[in-house]
């Protein structure tokens, strides 16, 4: 299994680019989540999904889109990309355990430049 | 909402050393904890995760972190640092599907 895969590693944009993130798990998992990572900030949610042809905001939504077409596939788009964007992403997923938060398990990354 | 404070950004230990990361969060329910480790480069790991029970969780890598529910901590314990756990650690407490991170505590390991 390759567990949660992103795609790109890397990426450098224009400001005003747009742009979309790919994220895909093979676990069969219901859970998708979008994070940011800054320096001393530690990880912030951006948008999640609990399922298939749902999506939800998190703590740090604004100028990112999502979408969720597809059990294994969560989507991070950035219409017009800023600056204040340049971070690193990650992609998770999560299993549905009754009754409680289970863990959630990463990709590796997508490193995002914004100039 | 909850929260997680990971009070100290940077620690420093020698090879063989003891190590404790503390990390204290704010739920008003029973937590469900998690401790992860990120190398450089890469994604985060899940090192061991608390969710009833015993207090004293074993995780990967021999890691271990105790839940003090009087002091709203889960602190992350190992006898002996080795080279290869240099990285940063991330606490985290889990509710309505969704993880609240710390911000982090990035670890040294002198030779």
């Amino acid at each position: 299994n390759a567990g949660v895969t992103q795609t790109p590693k890397f990426r450098v944009l224009k400001t005003g680019q747009s742009m979309t993130l790919l994220c895909a798990q093979d676990m069969n998992h219901e859970y998708m989540y979008w994070y940011r990572q800054d320096p001393g900030m530690g990880l912030r949610l951006i948008h999640y999904s609990v399922g298939e042809g749902t999506t939800a905001k998190g703590e740090v939504p604004d100028g990112y889109n999502v979408s969720r077409l597809k059990k294994q596939n969560f989507l991070l788009g950035l219409e017009s990309a800023a600056p204040s964007q340049t971070s690193v992403y990650f992609c998770a997923s999560g299993p549905t355990t009754s009754g409680r938060t289970d863990e959630q398990f990463f990709g590796p990354g997508t490193r995002l430049t914004v100039l | 909402a909850q929260s997680v404070t990971q009070p100290d950004i940077h620690i420093t230990v020698s090879e063989g050393a003891s190590l404790e990361l503390r990390c204290n969060y704010s739920y008003g329910a029973t937590p469900y904890l998690f401790w992860y480790v990120q190398s450089p480069g890469q994604g985060l790991q899940l090192l061991l995760k608390y969710f009833s029970g015993d207090t004293l969780v074993q995780g990967i890598k021999g890691f271990e972190a105790e839940f003090k529910r009087s002091q709203s901590s889960f602190n992350l314990r190992k006898p002996s640092v080795h080279w290869s756990d240099a990285a940063e650690y991330f606490c985290a407490v889990g509710a309505a599907r969704q993880l609240t991170f710390g911000s982090g505590t990035q670890l040294t390991v002198l030779p």
